[in-house]
């Protein structure tokens, strides 16, 4: 079954702890995404990458990194997580072409930082 | 800074009805344009693309006009499962890798009762 995988799904943390959320997709895609969804201000994109070792920022990134050493995995790494980043995540994957496909989210991540 | 605005609703509608959603997006340099879905607490899915000459699928028309930097979305002849947060999404650059940013909108959120 074609799909974009996040784990884990819940996590609570606690201030300055660093944490990892990994995102996996079966499909192939050149294009993967990080957003953040947060009550009122809809959804904000993190991260973005084109393609393998191609990374940019979105418009939110302060706060976290990411990597693209392979082409299903990419993970977001919260280093120092402050509880603004209190916050339900979501990672997208595409097909990359000169104008963007239709994205497939995964599940999401529901963070909580205390 | 780039933005796209919405009505945030809440659309409260009768089972048959016609509603339509409308969009602006700051960045006249965006070149693809997209209406996600979103159920309560699930991820986005791609609903249509919006082209420049229009697009109909099934019950769902989308518009743009670049000369005004609007977009709409109308839904005929609305079910209840038509029921959802819709999303209007602009990317946030022109031609290139400026094309992975992608920003949304906040979503109108629609409400079909029997």
């Amino acid at each position: 079954e074609a799909q974009v995988t996040q784990n884990p799904r819940y996590l609570i943390t606690v201030t300055g702890k660093k944490l990892t959320v990994t995102c996996s997709q079966n499909m192939n895609h050149e294009y993967m995404s990080w957003y953040r969804q947060d009550p009122g201000l809809g959804l904000r994109q993190i991260y973005y990458s084109m393609n393998v070792e191609v990374t940019d920022k979105g418009d939110v990134p302060e706060g976290y990194k990411v990597s693209r050493k392979e082409k299903r995995n990419f993970p977001l790494i919260l280093e120092s997580p402050s509880p603004n980043q209190t916050s339900l995540y979501f990672c997208a994957s595409s097909r990359q072409g000169t104008i963007p496909y239709e994205q497939y989210f995964g599940p999401g991540t529901r963070l909580t930082v205390t | 800074r780039k933005e796209v605005e919405q009505d945030p609703g809440p659309f409260n509608v009768p089972e048959g009805a016609t509603v339509a959603f409308n969009c602006t997006y700051s960045n006249s340099a965006s070149q693809s344009f997209f209406w996600y879905r979103q159920d309560c607490r699930k991820e986005p899915k791609l609903l249509m693309s919006v082209y420049s000459s229009g697009n109909e699928d099934g019950r769902f028309t989308a518009q743009l006009n670049r000369a005004s930097q609007y977009i709409s979305l109308l839904i005929r002849d609305s079910k209840l499962s038509d029921s959802a947060t819709y999303l209007c999404v602009v990317t946030g650059g022109d031609y290139g890798g400026s094309q992975g940013n992608l920003i949304f909108g906040k979503g109108t959120k629609l409400s079909v009762k029997p």
